[in-house]
């Protein structure tokens, strides 16, 4: 299948920093990725969705200033949490979709595990 | 807003035994899919299906897709420990919503 990969996959910042995480897909181009977030034995909240080239379209209660994207290529997204505070440590997953599927299948990155202090 | 209602959202079951995890919903998606994630790892497309009724077998897993496009469910037979984790079921139409997720273990 295809690989979508997430960098970093766990970062400590102290209260107060920004911190950036990066989607990359490996082998294939995406117009549309998503990123997720999920806490502890819980499902994944969808938090905004990334178009290449335009803004991100973002879900209720989540703060577009918070949570910058980027989607500058066809292969990479950003998700950068703006002055992070403890209750932003979360696992955050971006996933890609194929351009040519149009059923909905998703690929996930890694994830990147997110502590602020 | 869709939403997805997995059931249940705790399963301990001991190896060798069947189990069914329910997904349901009242909106219709034009698909549906299963994940199957692991502790500190991205979820990993196990099955897409498409159309009404379809039932789609991967090993000893079999899903089902409801005739109406709002259900599903994942059925899995002589569970092993390797199936322990957590599933999670999610519905397309435009964007991925996933259900609250099944946490299966399973013991030897």
């Amino acid at each position: 299948g295809a690989v979508v990969s997430q960098h970093p996959s766990w970062v400590i910042c102290k209260s107060g920093t920004s911190v950036k995480i990066e989607c990359r897909s490996l082998d294939f181009q995406a117009t549309t990725m998503f990123w997720y977030r999920q806490f502890p034995k819980q499902s994944l909240m969808l938090m905004a969705t990334s178009n290449e080239g335009s803004k991100a379209t973002y879900e209720q209660g989540v703060e577009k200033d918070k949570f910058l994207i980027n989607h500058a290529s066809l292969t990479l997204s950003t998700l950068t949490v703006t002055s992070a505070h403890p209750e932003d440590s979360s696992f955050y997953i971006c996933s890609a979709r194929v351009l040519a599927a149009n059923t909905g299948e998703l690929f996930f990155g890694e994830g990147s595990r997110l502590t602020v202090l | 807003t869709q939403l997805l209602e997995q059931s249940p959202q705790f399963l301990s079951i001991q190896e060798g035994e069947n189990l069914t995890v329910y997904c349901n919903s009242s909106s219709v998606f034009s698909s549906l899919q299963w994940y199957r994630q692991e502790p500190g790892e991205g979820p990993v497309l196990l099955v897409t299906v498409v159309t009404g009724g379809e039932v789609k077998k991967l090993k000893r897993l079999t899903f089902q897709f409801g005739d109406a496009r709002k259900d599903s469910s994942l059925h899995i037979t002589a569970a092993q420990p390797g199936d322990t984790g957590l599933y999670l079921c999610a519905g397309y139409e435009g964007k991925l919503i996933f259900g609250q997720g099944t946490e299966l273990s399973v013991k030897p």
